[in-house]
């Protein structure tokens, strides 16, 4: 069966220091991937989301940027963290196939001081 | 873009008692799915609905794909406490476009 896994599950970082999250799948072969960002008590806001390896789309202007360096795996990054970037990011991922859905990780919760 | 209105915000239920929520939208979409959400952690899929008309059940669950392909619905039946939690409607209507509600908040008093 097919499995996502994101970490960290928390951190706090500085404002203006770097980040990385990231976002693995098993269990398939060349899923599309998902990056999303929750903020508290509110929907989901699609970031990025990528159809290959190297393949990136964004969704809206920010100072965070996605890559796909395998095709298992999902990385959401920034050089300098704003205090807007706070929130809960979640990791996606869906069989291209048909409409199928896509399925979620647990999530990084992200606080900036 | 396409916007989901999900309704309602948020409901305050007795154990036992059932729920219904709704999403609409002003476009059409190909797919509705419904998820659910434990604080802390990531929705997960409740039911995928693909066809307008489709009525599909999981459990206690039950949602349909309006025949508009423009709304959709979640009924749950005799909710209990491990219901509680956020639940996001989804409209897919591509390969890679889908939006999502802005939830409905779901408490249930025992």
């Amino acid at each position: 069966s097919q499995t996502i896994h994101q970490w960290p599950a928390t951190l706090v970082q500085p404002v203006g220091s770097p980040l990385s999250l990231e976002c693995t799948v098993e269990g398939t072969s060349n899923p599309n991937l998902y990056w999303y960002r929750q903020a508290a008590g509110r929907g989901l806001q699609l970031l990025f989301y990528s159809v290959g390896i190297g393949q990136i789309s964004s969704e809206v202007p920010q100072n965070l940027s996605a890559s796909r360096p395998q095709d298992r795996q999902f990385i959401l990054s920034s050089k300098k963290l704003l205090l807007s970037d706070s929130g809960f990011y979640l990791c996606a991922w869906r069989n291209p196939s048909g409409g199928q859905p896509q399925h979620f990780g647990d999530g990084t919760r992200l606080s900036i001081l | 873009g396409q916007q989901l209105n999900q309704s309602p915000q948020s409901m305050f239920i007795q154990e036992g008692e059932d729920v219904s929520m709704n999403c609409t939208s002003s476009s059409i979409f190909n797919t509705w799915l419904w998820y659910k959400q434990d604080p802390g952690e990531g929705p997960v899929l409740l039911i995928a609905l693909y066809k307008a008309g489709e009525l599909t059940s999981n459990g206690r669950l039950t949602a349909q794909f309006g025949i508009t392909r423009k709304d959709s619905f979640l009924n749950i039946s005799a909710s209990i406490p491990s219901d509680v939690g956020i639940y996001f409607c989804a409209g897919q209507w591509g390969p890679n476009d889908m939006r999502f509600g802005a939830g409905t908040r779901l408490t249930v008093k025992p």
